[in-house]
Protein backbone atom coordinates (compact mmCIF):
# COMPACT_ATOMS: atom_id res chain seq x y z
CA UNK A 1 0.00 0.00 0.00
CA UNK A 2 1.54 3.05 -1.29
CA UNK A 3 -0.26 5.06 1.12
CA UNK A 4 -2.35 7.12 -1.74
CA UNK A 5 -5.66 6.27 -2.23
CA UNK A 6 -7.90 7.50 -5.42
CA UNK A 7 -11.66 6.81 -5.61
CA UNK A 8 -13.85 5.61 -7.63
CA UNK A 9 -12.14 2.20 -8.41
CA UNK A 10 -13.79 1.35 -11.77
CA UNK A 11 -16.57 4.32 -13.56
CA UNK A 12 -18.55 3.42 -16.13
CA UNK A 13 -20.45 6.03 -18.18
CA UNK A 14 -21.72 6.92 -21.61
CA UNK A 15 -20.23 9.18 -24.59
CA UNK A 16 -20.66 13.09 -23.53
CA UNK A 17 -20.95 12.46 -19.94
CA UNK A 18 -18.19 13.71 -17.33
CA UNK A 19 -16.77 12.25 -14.48
CA UNK A 20 -14.82 13.68 -11.36
CA UNK A 21 -11.84 11.20 -10.25
CA UNK A 22 -10.39 11.98 -6.79
CA UNK A 23 -7.09 11.57 -5.33
CA UNK A 24 -5.59 12.39 -1.66
CA UNK A 25 -1.99 12.26 -1.44
CA UNK A 26 0.45 10.41 0.81
CA UNK A 27 0.30 12.46 4.19
CA UNK A 28 3.35 14.89 3.82
CA UNK A 29 3.04 14.97 -0.06
CA UNK A 30 2.64 18.25 -1.10
CA UNK A 31 3.14 17.58 -5.03
CA UNK A 32 0.05 15.41 -7.02
CA UNK A 33 0.68 13.91 -10.40
CA UNK A 34 -1.88 12.67 -12.90
CA UNK A 35 -1.13 10.41 -15.39
CA UNK A 36 -2.98 8.03 -18.00
CA UNK A 37 -2.82 4.75 -18.92
CA UNK A 38 -4.02 3.06 -22.06
CA UNK A 39 -3.20 0.41 -23.98
CA UNK A 40 -1.85 1.80 -27.38
CA UNK A 41 -0.32 5.00 -25.41
CA UNK A 42 1.14 3.45 -22.41
CA UNK A 43 1.68 4.96 -18.98
CA UNK A 44 1.48 8.96 -20.23
CA UNK A 45 1.70 12.02 -18.25
CA UNK A 46 -1.30 14.34 -17.73
CA UNK A 47 -0.53 17.26 -15.23
CA UNK A 48 1.35 18.12 -11.77
CA UNK A 49 0.12 20.08 -9.08
CA UNK A 50 2.49 21.25 -6.18
CA UNK A 51 0.86 22.80 -2.90
CA UNK A 52 -2.11 24.01 -4.94
CA UNK A 53 -0.49 25.29 -7.45
CA UNK A 54 -0.35 24.05 -11.24
CA UNK A 55 3.61 23.31 -12.21
CA UNK A 56 3.52 20.95 -15.63
CA UNK A 57 1.07 19.77 -18.39
CA UNK A 58 1.72 16.82 -20.36
CA UNK A 59 -0.47 15.51 -22.92
CA UNK A 60 -3.79 16.52 -21.74
CA UNK A 61 -6.92 17.60 -23.52
CA UNK A 62 -8.66 20.46 -23.24
CA UNK A 63 -12.07 18.75 -22.43
CA UNK A 64 -10.06 17.31 -19.11
CA UNK A 65 -8.88 19.61 -16.41
CA UNK A 66 -7.90 19.24 -12.89
CA UNK A 67 -7.18 21.06 -9.34
CA UNK A 68 -5.49 20.60 -6.05
CA UNK A 69 -7.76 21.88 -3.05
CA UNK A 70 -6.01 23.68 0.36
CA UNK A 71 -6.12 20.07 2.14
CA UNK A 72 -4.03 18.60 -0.59
CA UNK A 73 -6.42 15.88 -2.29
CA UNK A 74 -6.50 16.30 -5.90
CA UNK A 75 -9.68 16.08 -8.44
CA UNK A 76 -9.69 15.23 -12.23
CA UNK A 77 -12.09 16.48 -14.37
CA UNK A 78 -12.91 14.66 -17.49
CA UNK A 79 -15.81 15.98 -19.82
CA UNK A 80 -17.37 15.25 -23.51
CA UNK A 81 -16.28 12.16 -22.91
CA UNK A 82 -15.21 10.00 -25.68
CA UNK A 83 -14.84 6.10 -25.82
CA UNK A 84 -11.05 6.69 -26.51
CA UNK A 85 -11.13 8.47 -22.81
CA UNK A 86 -11.47 4.57 -21.63
CA UNK A 87 -8.42 3.76 -19.73
CA UNK A 88 -6.89 3.89 -16.26
CA UNK A 89 -6.26 7.00 -14.55
CA UNK A 90 -3.52 7.03 -11.95
CA UNK A 91 -2.72 9.97 -9.21
CA UNK A 92 1.29 9.88 -7.75
CA UNK A 93 2.27 12.10 -5.46
CA UNK A 94 5.52 13.12 -3.80
CA UNK A 95 6.53 15.00 -0.97
CA UNK A 96 8.40 17.40 -3.11
CA UNK A 97 8.54 18.47 -6.97
CA UNK A 98 12.09 18.28 -7.56
CA UNK A 99 15.79 17.54 -6.15
CA UNK A 100 15.96 14.49 -3.23
CA UNK A 101 12.21 14.32 -2.19
CA UNK A 102 10.81 13.66 -5.43
CA UNK A 103 10.06 10.05 -6.00
CA UNK A 104 6.29 9.09 -6.99
CA UNK A 105 4.20 6.87 -5.42
CA UNK A 106 0.88 5.65 -6.98
CA UNK A 107 -2.43 5.34 -6.23
CA UNK A 108 -4.25 2.03 -7.14
CA UNK A 109 -5.94 4.19 -9.78
CA UNK A 110 -9.17 4.62 -11.49
CA UNK A 111 -10.98 2.52 -14.27
CA UNK A 112 -12.86 4.24 -16.81
CA UNK A 113 -14.71 2.97 -19.43
CA UNK A 114 -17.23 5.11 -21.63
CA UNK A 115 -19.59 3.15 -23.58
CA UNK B 1 10.94 15.12 -27.98
CA UNK B 2 11.29 13.20 -24.75
CA UNK B 3 11.28 10.22 -25.17
CA UNK B 4 12.20 6.60 -23.66
CA UNK B 5 12.75 3.30 -25.20
CA UNK B 6 12.75 0.13 -23.27
CA UNK B 7 13.62 -3.50 -24.51
CA UNK B 8 12.60 -6.18 -24.60
CA UNK B 9 9.04 -5.76 -24.57
CA UNK B 10 8.73 -9.27 -23.17
CA UNK B 11 10.67 -11.78 -21.29
CA UNK B 12 10.36 -15.22 -20.42
CA UNK B 13 13.17 -16.38 -17.83
CA UNK B 14 13.35 -20.02 -15.66
CA UNK B 15 12.97 -19.22 -11.58
CA UNK B 16 16.45 -18.71 -10.56
CA UNK B 17 17.85 -16.99 -13.73
CA UNK B 18 18.83 -13.24 -14.09
CA UNK B 19 16.23 -11.16 -15.64
CA UNK B 20 18.04 -7.89 -17.55
CA UNK B 21 15.90 -4.59 -18.93
CA UNK B 22 17.36 -1.84 -20.77
CA UNK B 23 16.08 1.47 -21.28
CA UNK B 24 17.72 4.30 -23.36
CA UNK B 25 16.40 8.17 -22.65
CA UNK B 26 16.78 11.15 -24.72
CA UNK B 27 17.09 14.33 -22.68
CA UNK B 28 20.21 14.57 -21.64
CA UNK B 29 18.78 17.30 -18.71
CA UNK B 30 17.37 14.18 -17.68
CA UNK B 31 18.44 13.08 -14.17
CA UNK B 32 16.23 10.58 -11.74
CA UNK B 33 15.88 7.19 -13.35
CA UNK B 34 13.53 5.28 -11.36
CA UNK B 35 11.90 1.88 -11.91
CA UNK B 36 8.23 0.31 -11.24
CA UNK B 37 7.01 -2.70 -10.94
CA UNK B 38 3.15 -3.12 -11.59
CA UNK B 39 0.83 -6.33 -11.21
CA UNK B 40 -2.24 -7.05 -12.58
CA UNK B 41 -5.01 -4.41 -11.41
CA UNK B 42 -2.11 -2.53 -9.38
CA UNK B 43 -0.83 0.93 -9.54
CA UNK B 44 3.18 1.09 -10.52
CA UNK B 45 5.31 0.62 -7.12
CA UNK B 46 8.82 2.11 -7.04
CA UNK B 47 10.72 -0.81 -6.69
CA UNK B 48 14.26 1.30 -7.04
CA UNK B 49 15.29 4.71 -8.36
CA UNK B 50 18.60 6.21 -9.66
CA UNK B 51 20.24 9.74 -9.82
CA UNK B 52 22.78 10.95 -12.27
CA UNK B 53 25.42 11.31 -9.81
CA UNK B 54 25.51 8.02 -8.96
CA UNK B 55 26.12 4.98 -11.97
CA UNK B 56 25.02 1.92 -9.83
CA UNK B 57 22.92 1.26 -7.18
CA UNK B 58 21.77 -2.43 -5.33
CA UNK B 59 18.73 -3.26 -3.30
CA UNK B 60 19.35 -7.08 -2.51
CA UNK B 61 18.20 -8.73 -5.48
CA UNK B 62 17.63 -6.18 -8.01
CA UNK B 63 20.22 -3.43 -9.24
CA UNK B 64 20.24 -0.73 -11.53
CA UNK B 65 23.13 0.86 -13.58
CA UNK B 66 23.28 3.87 -15.36
CA UNK B 67 25.17 4.90 -18.59
CA UNK B 68 24.87 9.00 -18.81
CA UNK B 69 27.07 9.12 -21.57
CA UNK B 70 25.28 6.61 -23.78
CA UNK B 71 22.08 7.59 -22.20
CA UNK B 72 21.44 4.21 -20.73
CA UNK B 73 19.69 2.69 -17.92
CA UNK B 74 19.01 -0.84 -17.30
CA UNK B 75 17.44 -3.15 -14.30
CA UNK B 76 18.98 -6.11 -12.95
CA UNK B 77 16.79 -9.00 -11.19
CA UNK B 78 18.88 -11.77 -10.19
CA UNK B 79 17.57 -15.46 -8.34
CA UNK B 80 14.69 -14.87 -10.08
CA UNK B 81 11.28 -15.60 -8.49
CA UNK B 82 7.53 -16.35 -10.00
CA UNK B 83 6.46 -13.52 -7.98
CA UNK B 84 8.85 -11.37 -9.61
CA UNK B 85 6.44 -11.52 -12.74
CA UNK B 86 4.41 -8.63 -12.99
CA UNK B 87 5.28 -5.65 -15.92
CA UNK B 88 7.90 -3.15 -15.23
CA UNK B 89 8.66 0.34 -16.34
CA UNK B 90 11.43 2.56 -16.74
CA UNK B 91 11.00 5.93 -16.51
CA UNK B 92 13.39 9.50 -16.39
CA UNK B 93 12.90 12.96 -15.45
CA UNK B 94 14.53 16.21 -14.88
CA UNK B 95 14.03 18.44 -12.27
CA UNK B 96 10.70 19.00 -13.25
CA UNK B 97 9.28 16.03 -12.01
CA UNK B 98 6.96 14.78 -14.79
CA UNK B 99 7.99 10.95 -15.84
CA UNK B 100 8.48 9.90 -19.01
CA UNK B 101 7.75 6.12 -19.15
CA UNK B 102 9.04 3.57 -21.28
CA UNK B 103 6.33 1.13 -22.98
CA UNK B 104 6.92 -1.84 -20.10
CA UNK B 105 8.24 -5.19 -19.99
CA UNK B 106 6.49 -8.34 -19.12
CA UNK B 107 8.17 -10.71 -17.35
CA UNK B 108 7.44 -14.03 -16.56
CA UNK B 109 8.99 -16.01 -14.23
CA UNK B 110 9.08 -19.90 -14.51
CA UNK B 111 8.63 -22.51 -11.94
Amino acid sequence: DSGVTQTPKHLITATGQRVTLRCSPRSGDLSVYWYQQSLDQGLQFLIQYYNGEERAKGNILERFSAQQFPDLHSELNLSSLELGDSALYFCASSVQERGFLNEQFFGPGTRLTVL
Amino acid sequence: GENVEQHPSTLSVQEGDSAVIKCTYSDSASNYFPWYKQELGKGPQLIIDIRSNVGEKKDQRIAVTLNKTAKHFSLHITETQPEDSAVYFCAASTEGGKLIFGQGTELSVKP
